[in-house]
């Protein structure tokens, strides 16, 4: 079973930059797959943040300045890193694995809340 | 804003059907036959219901199913359960520049 855990820093103060990992069991992320970041604010909808894949990465066109998402297959995780923030940015994040033939996310993390407050 | 749009709620009685609605574009949803539906219910992760417009992932439910039509993808729930209760999400594969959006989310309430 595909399983996603993500952790980090539940606090960030604002114009810093908020740091997240995902440790993936039960599946090689080298195997295949897209593996991303989506967020969603408090009491608000979903918002997509991008993906990593063995040939690159793509992101929300709209905080694709600040982001960035990396990949360590040593350990079978991934990274978010996300710059200058703000209270905007205050969010549960979830990390999902996309499926690159259908952009739909079939597992998900749990979740973690980041408050970006000073 | 979201980029594509949801009725904010929907309510139905157990044992009715329901459908939600998620309006898009000619670049999104129109376009292509990747529309995915997120159950979510407080506090938890959301759950994928339907992809690729009409598909069920193993262990959902028949009660669920997509459809499209134009720009215009729905949800239909049939036999509505209390455990039903929850957000609904729609998503759409929406380009090479864009890539992903959801709609704005459908609370769906079980009178």
């Amino acid at each position: 079973q595909v399983q996603l855990q993500e952790s980090g820093p539940g606090l960030v103060k604002p114009s810093e930059t908020l740091s997240l990992t995902c440790a993936v069991s039960g599946y090689s992320i080298s195997s295949g797959y897209y593996w991303g970041w989506i967020r969603q604010p408090p009491g608000k909808g979903l918002e997509w943040i991008g993906n990593i894949y063995h040939s690159g990465t793509f992101y929300n066109p709209s905080l694709k300045s600040r982001v960035t998402i990396s990949v360590d297959t040593s350990k079978n995780q991934f990274s978010l890193k996300l710059s200058s923030v703000t209270a905007a940015d205050t969010a549960v994040y979830y990390c999902a694995r996309l499926k690159s033939t259908g952009y739909y996310s079939d597992y998900w993390g749990q979740g973690t809340l980041v408050t970006v407050s000073s | 804003q979201s980029a594509l749009t949801q009725p904010a709620s929907v309510s139905g009685s157990p044992g009715q059907s329901i459908t939600i609605s998620c309006t898009g574009t000619s670049s999104d949803v129109g376009s292509y036959n990747l529309v995915s539906w997120y159950q979510q219910h407080p506090g938890k992760a959301p759950k994928l219901m339907i992809y690729e417009g009409t598909k069920r992932p193993s262990g959902v439910s028949n009660r669920f199913s997509g459809s499209k039509s134009g720009n215009t993808a729905s949800l239909t729930i049939s036999g509505l359960q209390a455990e039903d209760e929850a957000n609904y999400y729609c998503s759409s594969y929406a380009g090479s520049s864009t890539y992903v959006v959801f709609g704005g989310g459908t609370k769906l309430t079980v009178l």
